[in-house]
């Protein structure tokens, strides 16, 4: 089965500052990456997705970037802010597949004013 | 946000006791599944629906059971509760089969004593 991996668990930036969370997966087989926010004591959501046939997708000051050969994706954070703290979970799977999506196991981000 | 709730939010049970949680939604969609998150582990699948008395199990499903009735109505039991499923519970919900673009709901705390 797929194998996602997540680091830093921890990450500790300055506001204003980037912050930029990695994840691999094992499976090549696997072309949908989403990434979900965790604020404290509330639901996961998801903020931004990509599929395997894009390189990169931007939506304001977050950023995704998937390497298919490497089979690393990642979540980078522009311009920090105090809100962006919370933890973030990376997942992959397979689009329209019956293959279970599998989680990282989250990067706790905390912004410094 | 998608219409999804779970009851109850907050439970505290003694070992050996049966419980169950519910999740509701009002979105009509296909798929439903329920997670536990413990710290270190990130979100596990413990069960999954793809319609009304369809379920599967996930990689943590032993000692719970399911089951779907309704489409909007999916139920998590823990027939003997141990004091190793005291964690936070979310259900969620999607439209699109592989897991994409889960909405989670608010979860369950559970402690077993």
């Amino acid at each position: 089965g797929e194998n996602v991996e997540q680091h830093p668990s921890t990450l500790s930036v300055q506001e204003g500052d980037s912050a930029v969370i990695k994840c691999t997966y094992s499976d090549s087989a696997s072309n949908y990456f989403p990434w979900y926010k965790q604020e404290l004591g509330k639901r996961p959501q998801l903020i931004i997705d990509i599929r395997s046939n894009v390189g990169e997708k931007k939506d304001q000051r977050i950023a995704v970037t998937l390497n298919k050969t490497a089979k690393h994706f990642s979540l980078h954070i522009t311009e920090t802010q105090p809100e962006d703290s919370a933890v973030y979970f990376c997942a992959a799977t397979i689009s329209g597949g019956y293959q279970k999506v599998t989680f990282g196991i989250g990067t706790k981000l905390q912004v410094i004013p | 946000d998608a219409g999804i709730t779970q009851s109850p939010r907050h439970k505290v049970t003694e070992t050996g006791t049966p419980v169950t949680l519910r999740c509701h939604q009002t979105e009509n969609h296909r798929y439903m599944y329920w997670y536990r998150q413990d710290p270190g582990h990130g979100l596990r699948l413990i069960h999954y629906s793809y319609g009304v008395k369809d379920t599967d199990k996930g990689e943590v499903s032993d000692g719970y059971s399911v089951s779907r009735s309704k489409t909007e109505d999916f139920l998590l039991t823990l027939e003997s509760a141990t004091s190793s499923q005291t964690s936070v519970y979310f259900c969620a919900i999607s439209e699109i089969q592989g897991d994409e673009k889960l909405f989670f709901g608010s979860g369950t705390q559970l402690s077993v004593l």
